[in-house]
Parts: C-alpha cells; sequence; structure tokens
C-alpha cells in the first residue's frame, strides 16, 4: 500500500501571498489531519477532516483553512503568508469508522517545508 | 480539554545503554496514549500505543512503555538504545470521543558511541 504523499515537499513563498498544499492519504483511509511542527512551538494541530466534513480544530487564525475531496484527498490553504508561519506542515491519515476510530495510529507523510521569505 | 507535557527535551545517552523517555498528560475526557518517532527529513511512525488493558504496552524496535492512570504518565522505555535509535520522540493523546489528537512538544534522543 503506498503511503500518505505530500506535495510539493518545499516550497518559497514571500509575505502576503497565498500557498495551497496538498496531501494524498492512504488508500481507504477517510481521515485526513494536518499539523504545523516549528522548532520553538512543536506539533500543533490544525484540523482534521473525515468525509468531506471538518471533524476538528486547532487553534489558528482563520487565514489556515482546508478541505477534503470525495476521494479523501485534502488541500490546507494559507492566505496573506507571514514569516511566522515557516514550518513543517505534516498530513496524517487514518482509517475511521466513526465514533471508535480515535484509537487508530495515524500514519504520516514527510510534510511540506514551507519557507516565507 | 488535554494537554501532552514531555519532561525532557533532550536525551543524550551512551549505545546500549537503559533510556526512559517520560510523559505526562493531563485531560477532562478519557484518551488513547500513542508514542510515536520522527527520523530526520521524514514523518511521524507509531512506535506503540495504549488502548486498554495491561498497563504495559510493547512496540516496535524494542520499546515499550508503562501507562500508569493513578500519576497520568505514558513514559517509554528501552534497555538497550542503539546509534539508531537517534531521533525524535512524540508522546500524545486522543480523545476517545472526538477523536482529536494533541502532541508534546517532543524529546530528542541521541545515542552516543
Amino acid at each position: 500500500k503506498a503511503g500518505v504523499t505530500q506535495t510539493p515537499r518545499y516550497l518559497i513563498k514571500t509575505r502576503g501571498q497565498q500557498v495551497t498544499l496538498s496531501c494524498s492519504p492512504i488508500s481507504g483511509h477517510r481521515s485526513v489531519s494536518w499539523y504545523q511542527q516549528t522548532p520553538g512551538q512543536g506539533l500543533q494541530f490544525l484540523f482534521e477532516y473525515f468525509s468531506e466534513t471538518q471533524r476538528n480544530k486547532g487553534n489558528f487564525p482563520g487565514r489556515f483553512s482546508g478541505r477534503q475531496f470525495s476521494n479523501s484527498r485534502s488541500e490546507m490553504n494559507v492566505s496573506t503568508l507571514e514569516l511566522g508561519d515557516s514550518a513543517l506542515y505534516l498530513c496524517a491519515s487514518r482509517t475511521n469508522n466513526g465514533a471508535g476510530a480515535s484509537y487508530n495510529e495515524q500514519f504520516f507523510g514527510p510534510g511540506t517545508r514551507l519557507t516565507v521569505l | 480539554a488535554q494537554s501532552v507535557t514531555q519532561l525532557d527535551s533532550q536525551v543524550p545517552v551512551f549505545e546500549e545503554a537503559p533510556v526512559e523517555l517520560r510523559c505526562n498528560y493531563s485531560s477532562s475526557v478519557s484518551v488513547y496514549l500513542f508514542w510515536y518517532v520522527q527520523y530526520p527529513n521524514q514523518g511521524l511512525q507509531l512506535l506503540l500505543k495504549y488502548l486498554s488493558g495491561s498497563t504495559l504496552v510493547k512496540g516496535i524496535n524494542g520499546f515499550e512503555a508503562e501507562f500508569n492512570k493513578s500519576q497520568t504518565s505514558f513514559h517509554l522505555r528501552k534497555p538497550s538504545v542503539h546509534i539508531s535509535d537517534t531521533a525524535e520522540y512524540f508522546c500524545a493523546v486522543s480523545d476517545q470521543a472526538r477523536g482529536k489528537s494533541t502532541f508534546g512538544d517532543g524529546t530528542t534522543l541521541t545515542v552516543k558511541p
């Protein structure tokens, strides 16, 4: 089975621009979560999508948004980029069969390294 | 609300020595517990998880962890480490009802020859 894939792997943007990151989950996984990883803040939860609906949300400003398509692929968008948005953005997928899904492990992609200049 | 505290940000240890990475958590709801490992330039991968039952959980690469409900801890141990264990280790909890996950800040394990 192919793992979680994220594109692009590296991205350089300037302040004020917007960016879209893409994540393809493992086949059969319907839940996709996004995380921001920085040296200072560690691993911060952004949001989780299941069946095209946002199920959980972290404490990030509205500039961070996401969506999930019917094939479970997910995109994350950051508008009006700030220097502090430079980070490794990780996507994770897991099988999800409803209320009991949280016991399933998450499978992480390699991440997208975003640099904002 | 839930939070995870990894008590050591960096743990240096010599090869073949034992190691313990400490994790405490706080939650107002029932949670599942996980340990993940991240090697350089890679995503995270699961080491082990505690769902219920025996409080001693065995994972991959010779790691094990013990769940202590009274102390709300989930410490990770390995009796003899290898150079290849050098990585960052994350403790995480997942809300049993809603599935929301919270990660600790990570512990960098450095194994020296």
